[in-house]
């Protein structure tokens, strides 16, 4: 079963400071990975996603992610963090387990604090 | 707002209760994920519907179950209920099947069994 880890559980930084929340995944032979923003009281929200093609994604507010097959890694960086990017940042992948059995397996989470 | 609504928001009662979460998907999605958020095991997928039909069940318990209705609309039943079982219970929507598709999360119902 694939298994997403994210190496940091809490991430301060000070604003316009940059940032990497890092995530290693379990190997496997095709590989579609997500993060997913969670701000307080609230839902998840899509960030970006790798699905194939250019290894390097970015969302509309700034987020940009490489995925590094070598290292089985799906890093985010943001070369300059707002106050508005305090939130709880999730890296998920999707697994397939046989049959229509397909899941996104979600990491632990990394809280994400961007002080004045 | 993501277009997927969950009712209640909130939910609080006594251990051995029974209880019913609902959550309606974004209008056009077909399939609709149910996910345990607590603080020690992160965020877990439970199950699966789309249009209707169990596709991928994850770490859900024998005590909880779930059903998507012909108007979309899904329901999670949490039977028998621990103290352990208090967490967030996220409902999710996305137009396909496969994983691939952007799930669309909504606001969650917060159970407190006390």
């Amino acid at each position: 079963a694939q298994s997403v880890t994210q190496l940091d559980s809490q991430v301060p930084v000070f604003e316009e400071a940059p940032v990497e929340l890092r995530c290693n995944y379990s190997s496997s032979v095709s590989v579609y990975l997500f993060w997913y923003v969670q701000y307080p009281n609230q839902g998840l929200q899509l960030l970006l996603k790798y699905l194939s093609g250019s290894t390097l994604v970015e969302s509309i507010n700034g987020f940009e992610a490489e995925f590094n097959k070598s290292q089985t890694s799906f890093h985010l960086r943001k070369p300059s963090v707002h106050i508005s990017d305090t939130a709880e940042y999730f890296c998920a992948v999707r697994s397939y387990s046989g049959g229509s059995n397909y899941k996104l397996t979600f990491g632990k989470g990394t809280l994400l604090t961007v002080n004045p | 707002d993501s277009g997927v609504t969950q009712t209640p928001k909130h939910l609080i009662t006594a251990t051995g209760q029974r209880v019913t979460l609902r959550c309606s998907p974004r209008s056009g999605d077909l399939s609709v994920y149910w996910y345990q958020q607590s603080l020690d095991q992160g965020l877990q997928f439970l199950i699966q519907y789309y249009n209707g039909e169990e596709r991928a069940k994850g770490n859900i318990l024998e005590r909880f179950s779930a059903q998507q209705f012909p108007d979309l609309h899904s329901e999670l039943n949490l039977s028998s209920l621990e103290l352990g079982d208090s967490a967030l219970y996220f409902c999710a929507s996305s137009v396909g099947w496969q994983g691939a598709y952007e799930q669309y999360f909504g606001p969650g119902t917060r159970l407190t069994v006390t």
